[in-house]
């Protein structure tokens, strides 16, 4: 079966300049989450999907970044306007069911925000 | 909420021995702890998993014990290869289906 599908897989821009990441998931996957991971650190959530529902966002920077999964299938996550520290991996994960176990990662987009 | 420790960060082992990353908890009522594979500038592979109803798992080469009560888990490689070599990564899973994430050791398997 096809994998988790992310585009871009780099990005380079400059601060203050908006920036998007999409992200397919396997088929049938009800569930998908964003991770952030900062190089040689463990990924760390940032949103999770229920379908269209945004069900855990918690940890989302709600002031600049937002996100969408408009209808229940892929998604899109938008940073405006991008920080220095913003520079990371954007990992977006999916499983088939709610309960969080069995999560597939995507390959991840590199961001580098000069 | 949850924390997970994740040791040694960094090991080096001859092709052929054994390599053992142990991983500990904080929240007891985790009941899913799982592990990814990282090489370089790839996606994080899930290479075996284990559920708190279980104590231990074998998949080939790859084995994963859990000991609930001290709420830590490990990983053991046996036979390594080259091949092995990457950034290894426990996680738990606790209340609200959250992964939390160790920070990762980077296994070296030197032929």
């Amino acid at each position: 079966e096809a994998g988790v599908v992310q585009s871009p897989r780099y990005k380079i821009i400059e601060k203050k300049q908006p920036v998007a990441f999409w992200c397919n998931p396997i088929s049938g996957h009800n569930t998908l989450y964003w991770y952030l991971q900062n190089l040689g650190q463990g990924p760390e959530l940032l949103i999770r999907y229920e379908n269209e529902e945004a069900v855990d966002d918690s940890q989302l920077p709600k002031d600049r970044f937002s996100a969408e999964r408009l209808k229940g299938v892929d998604s899109t996550l938008k940073i405006q306007p991008a920080e220095l520290g913003d520079s990371a991996v954007y990992l977006c994960a999916s499983s088939l069911a709610g309960d969080g176990f069995e999560q597939f990662f995507g390959p991840g987009t590199r961001l580098t925000v000069l | 909420g949850e924390n997970v420790e994740q040791h040694p960060s960094t090991l080096s082992v001859q092709e052929g021995d054994s390599a053992v990353i142990k991983c500990t908890y904080s929240d007891s009522a985790s009941n899913y702890f799982p592990w990814y594979k990282q090489e370089l500038g790839k996606r994080p592979q899930l290479i075996i998993d284990i559920r708190s109803n279980v104590g231990e798992k074998k998949d080939q080469r790859i084995a994963v014990t859990l000991n609930k009560t001290a709420k830590h888990f490990s990983l053991h490689i046996t036979e390594t290869q080259p091949e092995d070599s990457a950034v290894y990564f426990c996680a738990s899973k606790a209340a609200g289906n959250k992964l939390t994430f160790g920070g990762g050791t980077r296994v070296l398997v030197k032929p």
